[in-house]
């Protein structure tokens, strides 16, 4: 399994939109629509936001959304607001059952 | 509601096996959902470890699968990860989590994780 990459950190005023993109490969993030992201506080569990690249679970605002092209999957937050500052990961089917995350990106809300 | 709880020792000696539990509440183990574990050292990114299924279906991390074995316990609504010959580098925090009904590739509920600490 190789890494999946992605920013260390982005940054967005309150009301802006942020977008962080997970770069993989034909072996996992473009193998197939299993990308999923989740955001985590400090010292919290990870929380799912998106899963099958673009769909939210029940309660998450549809401020959060998520699409895939090619090898590259991303997350984009519109209207940023102060409780978003968090870390978020991607993470991918990898084959044959398998997972691999990246390795984060922390969103500073300025 | 459905509640996930992992429980472990806190601190394992090096070459030691690590054993931790995660009990599960709220929804039946053997229903359609999968079981995982993610692990996350101290100020670092998550890594999958492995997945299992009531039935005996698992599904490993290719550079762990040597050293972890997966496995539930029905009659106990709980799940375990055992992962061998331990070093520094295991150092985490361990969370358990659960798939939906619908599939394998994401964890929809998370427990609150576990800290585990290898040191002599």
């Amino acid at each position: 399994q190789s890494a999946l990459t992605q920013p260390r950190s982005v940054s967005g005023s309150p009301g802006q939109s942020v977008t962080i993109s997970c770069t993989g490969t034909s072996s996992d993030v473009g193998r197939d629509d299993y990308v999923s992201w989740y955001q985590q506080h400090p010292g919290k569990a990870p929380k799912l936001l998106i899963y099958d690249v673009s769909e939210r679970p029940s309660g998450v605002p549809d401020r959060f959304s998520g699409s895939k092209s090619g090898n590259t999957a991303s997350l984009t937050i519109s209207g940023l607001q102060p409780d978003d500052e968090a870390d978020y990961y991607c993470c991918s089917h990898a084959g044959a059952y398998t997972l691999i995350f990246d390795g984060g990106t922390k969103v500073t809300v300025l | 509601q459905v509640q996930l709880q992992e429980s472990g020792p806190g601190l394992v000696r090096p070459s030691e096996t690590l054993s931790l539990t995660c009990g599960v509440s709220g929804i039946s183990i053997t229903g359609g959902s999968y079981w995982g574990w993610i692990r996350q050292p101290p100020g670092k990114g998550l890594e999958w470890i492995a997945t299992v299924y009531h039935s005996g279906g698992t599904y490993y991390n290719p550079s762990l699968r040597s050293r972890i074995t997966i496995s539930v316990d029905t009659s106990k609504s709980q799940f375990s990860l055992k992962l061998t010959s331990m070093t520094a580098a295991d150092t985490a925090v361990y969370y358990c989590a659960k798939t939906p009904d619908t599939s394998i590739f994401l964890f929809d509920l998370w427990g609150q994780g576990t800290m585990v600490t290898v040191s002599s």
